[in-house]
């Protein structure tokens, strides 16, 4: 499975996009870009997937790049309940998810 | 949460006791997924089950145990032969939606052992 590589920590002022980055330089060609993010103590929750389109939802907004090497996660209007770690995951359509580190985004009013 | 249930949220043993982790969904999905979390860390998998009465060991399967007899349910035992049980516990469901699968997941189980 492909690698990600995220930053570990990022801050974002309430009411702003908050952009969180995610590298999958050696992504292939049938895996998709999956986000979950997880509350303290809590169970991860599903965000947005996707595989080469940009995609968007009531959560979030998905932002791959051409070369599918990076994608984006943006929120676009933060709010303190948006406080969490942010997985970005690339796995084949049938493979296994792969938790890594994650960034902890730090809302903040 | 989605519809997946575990219980209870807080679990404690006394070290040697083997221990069940319910977990039961009502999402009609046909795979099951167990995970254990580290404080700090992500998460790593234990078993996972595509099917009733089919399952299969994760990265870490080594002193757990699970059995899938019905779709909506997939217990979790963890056995006095897991080094280390104490953990967070999280069970997950998965759909197939436009041609990709979803993954959700349930509140988890914070299993203590002394």
């Amino acid at each position: 499975d492909a690698k990600t590589t995220q930053p570990t920590s990022m801050d974002c002022a309430e009411g702003r996009a908050a952009n969180l980055p995610c590298n999958h330089s050696t992504i292939s060609g049938n895996e998709y870009v999956y986000w979950y993010r997880q509350i303290h103590s809590q169970g991860p929750q599903y965000i947005i997937h996707g595989l080469k389109n940009n995609e968007t939802n009531e959560m979030a907004s998905l932002i791959i790049t051409e070369d599918r090497k990076s994608s984006t996660l943006i929120l676009p209007h933060a709010t303190l309940r948006d406080t969490a770690v942010y997985y970005c995951i690339v796995v084949p359509n049938t493979g296994k998810l792969i938790f890594g580190q994650g960034t902890t985004l730090q809302v903040k009013p | 949460d989605g519809g997946i249930t575990q219980s209870p949220k807080y679990l404690f043993r006394k070290e040697g006791q083997n221990v069940t982790l319910s977990c039961e969904q009502n999402l009609n999905h046909d795979a099951m997924y167990w995970y254990r979390q580290d404080p700090g860390q992500g998460l790593r998998l234990i078993y996972y089950s595509q099917i009733v009465n089919d399952f299969q060991k994760g990265d870490i399967a080594e002193g757990y145990s699970v059995s899938r007899e019905k779709k909506e349910s997939f217990p979790l035992t963890v056995t006095s032969a897991q080094k280390n049980p104490t953990a967070f516990y999280l069970c997950a469901s998965r759909r197939l939606k436009d041609a990709a699968y979803e993954q959700y997941f349930g509140p988890g189980t914070r299993l203590t052992v002394t």
